[in-house]
């Protein structure tokens, strides 16, 4: 089974408006951490968001906040006020326990339309 | 503050031949990950080195091999490669797991090409 499921490969914005990016995750570890990041086109991967499996209130970045749905496994990214320059490919990412491996998704494409 | 720095930034090579890829991690950050993003894919998890060891290792041959330097830095290398091995390789920094959230710092990846 996938780690990490990314089930949007393509999604547009108006300029200034939200957006949600979807992201489920599969793991039997109580212990974990979710990440979102960013890729543009230069190709280095910005870190956005990190949620943990224990953490009571949903994480927030800025633009950026976190729906954390512990008891249906998701993990959305919000992008409020959108803009030009928050388009990019988006990855979910998630880390087990102690683990030192990340398991991403297979990412979205964003387009924000002036 | 130097972020995590990678070279070459793009190669090309021919199947059998070997590469050799760099990476610089973020001042202060004492672990290196290499992960391997194949066009349209997620990046999938090489390997991670701490204090010049192979910590973890993902699901990859060991045509596969890497090394730490005593100065974080880091090398991946490939041998025998195939077509399959085009891809953008990027390397990722972080503190050891005992600090913060332990998120990844990545750099902006080599482009290898395998004809």
């Amino acid at each position: 089974a996938q780690k990490i499921t990314q089930t949007q490969p393509g999604m547009f914005v108006q300029e200034k408006e939200a957006v949600t990016l979807d992201c489920t995750y599969d793991t039997s570890d109580p212990s974990y951490g979710l990440f979102w990041y960013k890729q543009p086109s230069s190709g280095e991967m910005i870190f956005l968001i990190y949620q943990g499996s224990y953490d009571q209130q949903n994480a927030t970045e800025g633009r950026y906040s976190l729906n954390f749905q512990k008891a249906r496994k998701s993990a959305n990214l919000v992008i409020s006020a959108s803009q030009l320059g928050d388009s990019a490919m988006y990855f979910c990412a998630m880390r087990e326990g102690l683990g030192n491996q990340f398991y991403f998704g297979t990412g979205t494409s964003l387009t924000v339309i002036p | 503050d130097a972020g995590v720095t990678q070279s070459p930034t793009h190669l090309i090579k021919t199947r059998g031949q070997q590469v050799t890829l760099r990476c610089s991690p973020k001042s202060g950050h004492d672990t290196v990950s290499w992960y391997q993003q194949a066009l349209g894919q997620g990046p999938q998890f090489i390997f991670q080195y701490y204090e010049e060891e192979e910590r973890q290792r993902g699901n990859f041959p060991d045509r596969f091999s890497g090394h730490q330097f005593p100065n974080y830095s880091s090398e991946l290398n490939v041998n025998a490669l195939l077509l399959g091995d085009s891809a953008l390789y990027l390397c990722a920094s972080s503190l050891s797991r005992t600090a913060g959230t332990g998120e990844l710092f990545f750099g902006e990846g080599s482009r290898l090409t395998v004809l």
